[in-house]
């Protein structure tokens, strides 16, 4: 069964540094990868997803993410954090892009100092 | 900018009752899902519905509970008989299918069961 793994599970950065969100999948094959990120009260929003090509994929709100295979990753960063980007985040991966099921990470929750 | 929408907000039952959970998918999607998030948990797949019929389940999704789309617009979950574990977020979410099957979010349903 695949699976994925957040290690972090709180993450506090000053506003304008860097940041990088870690994700590990286990899975035989390569699944559909995505972030999400989920503000309080509201629901999930697609930051961005990688299903082939390119394994450097640009998404919403200036936020990248590079799969590596020989890592079985897909961190998240951002060059420079907004306090507006306080929020969880949840990786997830899928089996394919036909209606499959996504199994979610357990989030990283980003607090963001001024 | 189309979303899917879920009512109630939030919903608090006795133990025993059945509760109907309401999602009103983006118009022309064609996937359909549950999840839900106990507090401090993972988000994790219920069921998905495709072409009127249950396409994939997980194990969570047994016999108390049931998905339908009554009429073209609305989809529900039921569970008939509530337990106190059942507490939990509710997300609905709907993709349009291949080739770009983005799952969209509605923003929850928190049920609370007494």
């Amino acid at each position: 069964a695949q699976s994925v793994t957040q290690p972090d599970i709180h993450i506090t950065v000053s506003e304008g540094a860097s940041l990088e969100l870690r994700c590990n999948y286990s899975y035989g094959a390569t699944p559909y990868l995505f972030w999400y990120v989920q503000s309080p009260g509201q629901g999930l929003q697609l930051l961005l997803k990688y299903f082939s090509g390119d394994t450097l994929v640009q998404g919403i709100k200036g936020f990248e993410a590079e799969f590596k295979r020989s890592q079985s990753s897909f961190n998240l960063r951002k060059p420079s954090v907004h306090w507006s980007d306080a929020a969880e985040y949840f990786c997830a991966v899928a089996l394919n892009n036909a209606g499959n099921m996504l199994t979610f990470g357990g989030g990283t929750r980003l607090m963001v100092k001024p | 900018e189309p979303e899917v929408t879920q009512t109630p907000s939030h919903q608090v039952t006795q133990m025993g009752q059945e509760v109907i959970l309401r999602c009103v998918p983006i118009s022309n999607h064609l996937y359909f899902y549950w999840y839900r998030q106990i507090l401090g948990q993972k988000v994790e797949f219920l069921v998905s519905f495709y072409n009127n019929e249950i396409s994939e389940k997980s194990e969570i999704f047994d016999d108390q509970f049931s998905v339908e789309r009554p009429d073209g617009s609305n989809f529900t979950l039921k569970i008939r008989s509530t337990k106190l574990e059942d507490s939990a977020m509710y997300f609905c979410a709907s993709s349009g299918g291949l080739p770009n099957n983005e799952q969209f979010f509605g923003p929850g349903t928190r049920l609370t069961v007494l």
